[in-house]
């Protein structure tokens, strides 16, 4: 099955900094990369997603980085504000078989002021 | 519009015992799915139902049982719970079109204490 690796565990960085977080996936077939956000006793929230047909897609601050050949993907945070201090974590999925994801372990990013 | 509601929000239970975790949605989501959340080990799914009237087993699904009640409901059962099982447990639905994957909507999570 597939096997999602995500660096680095914690992540602090100053307001207004740029953050990267990165993942590693096994599965070739895997075609679709999403990203979640966690606030402290919620549930995951969806941010930005891609899909292997693309290899970089952007939201406003955030971004997201897809090597198919090398079967890795960053999220990029710039200018780094607070209300960003959340756990992160990547995850990836093939079509078909439920849709089921496989996720990272997560990123806590704390944004200092 | 609720999205995805789950009761109760906490429960502790003794070695043994059993319980249900309920899960709805409004969305109209033909996929749901059940994960549990442990420190340092981010979400695993345990079962997951891909239509009404289908269920299939993640990666962690020793322990537990489901049941998807309708296209709206899908609960989790504990039938004999065990300290293991202590955890958060998420509920999520998507949409499911063409096969293609579309974002999973979480609900807020149970969080169960098994003594």
């Amino acid at each position: 099955g597939e096997n999602v690796e995500q660096h680095p565990s914690t992540l602090s960085v100053q307001e207004g900094d740029s953050a990267v977080i990165k993942c590693t996936y096994s599965d070739s077939a895997s075609n679709y990369f999403p990203w979640y956000k966690q606030e402290l006793g919620k549930g995951p929230q969806l941010i930005i997603d891609i899909r292997s047909n693309v290899g970089e897609k952007k939201d406003q601050r955030i971004a997201v980085t897809l090597n198919k050949t090398a079967k890795h993907f960053s999220l990029h945070i710039t200018e780094t504000q607070p209300e960003d201090s959340a756990v992160y974590f990547c995850a990836a999925s093939r079509t078909g078989g439920g849709n089921k994801l496989t996720f990272g372990t997560g990123t806590q990013l704390k944004v200092e002021l | 519009n609720a999205g995805v509601t789950q009761t109760p929000k906490f429960q502790v239970l003794k070695t043994g015992q059993s319980m249900t975790l309920q899960c709805a949605q409004d969305m109209n989501h033909n996929s749901m799915y059940w994960y549990r959340q442990d420190p340092g080990m981010g979400l695993r799914l345990i079962y997951y139902s891909a239509s009404e009237g289908t269920t299939d087993k993640g990666e962690v699904p020793n322990g537990y049982n489901v049941s998807r009640l309708n296209k709206r409901e899908f609960s989790l059962r504990l039938e004999s719970a065990a300290p293991s099982q202590t955890s958060v447990y998420f509920c999520a639905s998507s949409e499911a079109l063409r096969g293609l994957q579309y974002e999973q909507y979480f609900g807020p999570g149970t969080r169960l204490t098994v003594t």
